[in-house]
């Protein structure tokens, strides 16, 4: 089972709008409505931001949002805070024997 | 408040053994799905292995079948990864992490536990 694509990097400066994306194949995050989003700062363990492509935690904010088309998932975080910096990871439920399968992780940069 | 407490990680030799463990609190712990994940330094997440509730259902990754065994105590609240035969490429942090029963996320992780396997 190879690991969910993401992008290296994305940065971009207060107060703007970025989009990570997350593209696997119809095994994965194509088949099912089961895709989440997490975040970690370094030396941290990870914090779950989105679930289920698109639901919000408790607790978690507004400016992060997550939509799916086809065989990609993407997580939006509006008005970019210097905190916002971080590496972020998609996950999806897969029909392989392998049950889980991570993305390559997201370096977001505030600049 | 949940938290999840890993240990038993540490520095082993190629070919040898190590069993963490993760120690839960302040949930029902049998009425949760659990997982181990790890993070190779440097590197992204990786699903390791899933047990259910009642723990008679269980699942590896690829990557470590018929190396490791996953195991829960439900009166000792504790999850549990049994690790034979490592290899270099097995060290990491591991982390546990529950999963709300059909729900296929992680919504509450551990700290993490560092298992350096090197001669």
């Amino acid at each position: 089972q190879s690991a969910l694509t993401q992008p290296a990097s994305v940065s971009g400066s207060p107060g703007q709008s970025i989009t990570i994306s997350c593209t696997g194949t119809s095994s994965d995050v194509g088949g099912y409505n089961y895709v989440s989003w997490y975040q970690q700062h370094p030396g941290k363990a990870p914090k779950l931001m989105i679930y289920d492509v698109s639901n919000r935690p408790s607790g978690v904010s507004n400016r992060f949002s997550g939509s799916k088309s086809g065989n990609t998932a993407s997580l939006t975080i509006s008005g970019l805070q210097a905190e916002d910096e971080a590496d972020y990871y998609c996950s999806s439920y897969t029909s392989s024997i392998t049950l889980y399968v991570f993305g390559t992780g997201t370096k977001v940069t505030v600049l | 408040q949940v938290q999840l407490v890993e240990s038993g990680g540490g520095l082993v030799k190629p070919g040898g053994s190590l069993r963490l463990s993760c120690a839960a609190s302040g949930f029902t712990f049998s009425d949760y799905y659990m997982s181990w994940i790890r993070q190779a330094p440097g590197k992204g997440l990786e699903w390791v292995s899933y047990i259910s509730s009642s723990g008679s259902t269980i699942y590896y990754a690829d990557s470590v079948k018929g190396r490791f065994t996953i195991s829960r105590d439900n009166a000792k609240n504790s999850l549990y990864l049994q690790m034979n035969s490592l290899r270099a490429e097995d060290t990491a942090v591991y982390y546990c992490a529950r999963e709300v029963q059909l729900g296929y996320y992680f919504d509450y992780w551990g700290q993490g536990t560092l298992v350096t396997v090197s001669s």
